[in-house]
């Protein structure tokens, strides 16, 4: 089993849709957890952290699940500047070193 | 505030040869790491120093691979000699070590082709 998982997509989605990304983990004893977006051949850039409270920055919400070891991130009211590799990373503990999934594409279309 | 910094942005190399990545991090980060994404496959971490120091190298894939931060500012990775399965984009990030969180910012990435 991979440490962090995500659907590859891709993610075909219209401007204006709510789109959402999940993620599971494997190590339980995880610390901090993040979404990071990539757009092609850029670097990965930190959109958000994830707090166990859950946590909202404009369109974008993050919950995290500890108990079911699940992280999400929603992107409300699609915009075309949305579209790229969304990264769900995590910390594990007693670590620096993060951990991430694959990624999951997404495409909004005009 | 300026990025973390990588130079060079792309290198092509042929197998046996040796390549030097380098790294600037974020002006008062002590933390440092490197990363790298080989070619469909998620990104892999390297190492990590504090300051000077190497504080976690478990990602290194062999002693083909060489990572020095001397002075604690700037980074260098080595690779000597050079395999085809080198090839892949070399991400360095950085962080200050602030709450728990240790959120990380990452460099541009040097892309390397070993032929």
């Amino acid at each position: 089993r991979k440490e962090v998982e995500q659907d590859p997509g891709p993610f075909n989605v219209p401007e204006g849709a709510t789109v959402a990304f999940n993620c599971t983990y494997s190590n339980s004893a995880s610390q901090s957890f993040f979404w990071y977006r990539q757009d092609c051949r850029k670097e990965p850039k930190l959109l958000m952290s994830v707090y166990s409270s859950g946590n909202e920055d404009g369109r974008f919400t993050a919950q995290l699940n500890r108990a079911s070891q699940y992280i999400s991130l929603l992107i409300r009211d699609s915009k075309l500047s949305d579209s790229a590799t969304y990264l769900c990373v995590v910390r594990g503990a007693g670590s620096y070193q993060l951990t991430f999934g694959k990624g999951t594409k997404l495409s909004v279309i005009p | 505030e300026a990025g973390v910094t990588q130079f060079p942005s792309h290198s092509v190399i042929e197998k046996g040869q040796t390549v030097t990545l380098r790294c600037d991090p974020i002006s008062g980060h002590d933390n440092l790491y490197w990363y790298r994404r080989v070619m469909g496959k998620e990104i892999k971490f390297l190492l990590h120093f504090v300051k000077e120091s190497k504080q976690d190298e478990s990602g290194m894939p062999n002693n083909r691979f060489l990572a020095e931060r001397t002075g604690g500012t700037y980074s260098t990775l080595k690779v000597q000699p050079a395999e085809l399965e080198d090839s892949g984009v070399y991400f360095c990030a950085s962080s200050q070590e602030t709450g728990s969180i240790y959120e990380q910012y990452f460099g541009p990435g040097t892309r390397l082709t070993v032929t």
